[in-house]
């Protein structure tokens, strides 16, 4: 089964630069979601977008960006790097089910590493 | 406040044998989901087992049970008849109300190790 596809899997780059990761959804799957997740952390939610509209926003910085497109593919955008945006960022994708919560299905990550 | 809580930072099972991850939740709605996540060293995030809160049943997925106690808001993950590869980290998550509320709460995680 097609699953969550992110790129690149891994980025580095050097302080104050910029970076864009990318993320193509199941297939059919309408909302999109991204996830970053320090060393030693759990995954901290950051924003998503239904039906290519943004429909929650999280712990962000405001040096991010993200939208989904019209083939619901998304792309978070970086700029300012800091050292500390150095993690593990997810994707992940889900379909809505009428009243029962939708599960998430996660992508492989991208591992940034910020110099 | 933390909404979900594993306390066990790290557990160990003999091959084989059954494990249980715990997981206590918070919230003060009706409605609420509840997954369970691997995370092998590779880094990947791979999806294992929901319960919704309205579901009667305890769910199960092979190898993975969910018990779920609504009333001392706990779901807590057996492994029944552990591998080597399932040795990994282990997040419970929840997410709460119904469709728009996206934000899903990930617990610290429990790591573990399967000895063979």
């Amino acid at each position: 089964a097609a699953g969550v596809i992110q790129s690149p899997r891994h980025l580095i780059k050097e302080k104050r630069e910029t970076a864009t990761l990318k993320c193509y959804p199941i297939p059919r799957h309408d909302t999109v979601y991204w996830y970053q997740q320090g060393p030693g952390q759990d995954p901290q939610f950051l924003i998503s977008f239904y039906e290519k509209m943004q429909s929650d926003k999280g712990s962000i910085p405001d040096r991010f960006s993200a939208q989904q497109f019209s083939d619901y593919h998304s792309e978070l955008n970086m700029s300012s790097l800091e050292l500390g945006d150095s993690a593990l960022y997810f994707c992940a994708s889900s379909a809505r089910q009428g009243a029962r919560l939708e599960t998430q299905y996660f992508g492989p990550g991208t591992r940034l590493l910020v110099l | 406040a933390q909404k979900i809580t594993q306390t066990q930072p790290g557990m160990f099972v003999q091959e084989k044998e059954a494990v249980t991850l715990d997981c206590t939740y918070d919230t003060s709605d009706q409605s609420y989901g509840l997954f369970w996540y691997k995370q092998p060293s590779s880094g990947e995030m791979i999806f294992l087992i929901y319960q919704g809160s309205y579901d009667e049943q305890n769910a199960t997925e092979g190898r993975y049970s969910l018990n779920f106690q609504k009333a001392r808001k706990s779901a807590n993950l057996v492994i029944s008849a552990s591998q080597l590869g399932d040795s990994a980290m282990y997040f419970c998550a929840m997410r709460e109300g119904l469709g728009n509320n996206n934000d899903m709460r990930f617990g610290a995680g429990t790591r573990l190790t399967v000895k063979p």
